[in-house]
């Protein structure tokens, strides 16, 4: 079974502050693990993914994720948050094997809230 | 552009309606999904389908059924809609395999009076 935690379901930000989102998976199988974005009234856009290439994933908008398989974390980075960051954040990982190939089992959510 | 459209924004029907909601996808991807979407609780899975005329049950597949006739449409429907069927249903689709993204639509909100 796998299974994604977020940890926080919110967080604040001052606009040029570092962004941090945390996320840990569980997986039996190496896992591919993805970020998603989703603004208001719309659905969910891939930020970036993990598919075992490289350990530190770049995505959109200065966004960034490193795998840390020892510690079984995702967190999501961004160097200087913007006005426009606020939005909900979903972490998500895909199975490789078994009842889970292919199908994407998704954290809480976090809601990234950027003041001015 | 890749891009996955969905019937309808928004919906309001009463108890014990029949709601059919429909999903299209123009990339000629295998893999179509339904999931719903509820404050706190993340996305969660009803449905998936990895080819035409296949579905597996997901997570939470109580109360709902899905058709998947033609490899570009898949719909979901709600035999006798039921308030606790309010909720944000999105529809994804994506290529065959655990390393593909999956793609999403701009999301039906529903709400059951």
């Amino acid at each position: 079974a796998q299974s994604v935690t977020q940890l926080g379901s919110h967080v604040s930000v001052s606009e040029g502050a570092l962004v941090l989102l945390r996320c840990n998976y569980s997986s039996s199988v190496p896992p591919y693990l993805f970020w998603y974005v989703q603004y208001p009234n719309q659905g969910l856009q891939l930020l970036l993914k993990y598919t075992s290439a490289a350990t530190l994933v770049k995505g959109i908008n200065d966004f960034e994720a490193e795998f840390k398989k020892s510690e079984t974390s995702f967190h999501l980075t961004k160097p200087s948050a913007h006005m426009s960051d606020a939005a909900e954040y979903f972490c998500a990982v895909s199975g490789a094997g078994g009842t889970s190939y292919g199908k994407l089992t998704f954290g809480q959510g976090t809601i990234l809230t950027v003041h001015p | 552009d890749v891009k996955v459209t969905q019937s309808s924004r928004y919906l309001v029907k009463r108890t014990g309606e029949k709601v059919f909601l429909e999903c299209v996808q123009d990339m000629d991807h295998e893999n179509m999904f339904w999931y719903r979407q509820d404050p706190g609780l993340g996305l969660r899975l009803i449905y998936f389908s990895y080819d035409v005329k296949m579905k597996e049950k997901g997570d939470i597949p109580e109360g709902y059924s899905v058709s998947r006739e033609k490899k570009e449409r898949f719909s979901l429907i709600l035999e006798s809609a039921s308030t606790n069927q309010t909720s944000m249903y999105l529809c994804a689709s994506s290529l065959n395999g655990p390393s593909y993204e999956q793609y999403f639509g701009p999301g039906t909100r529903l709400t059951v009076t």
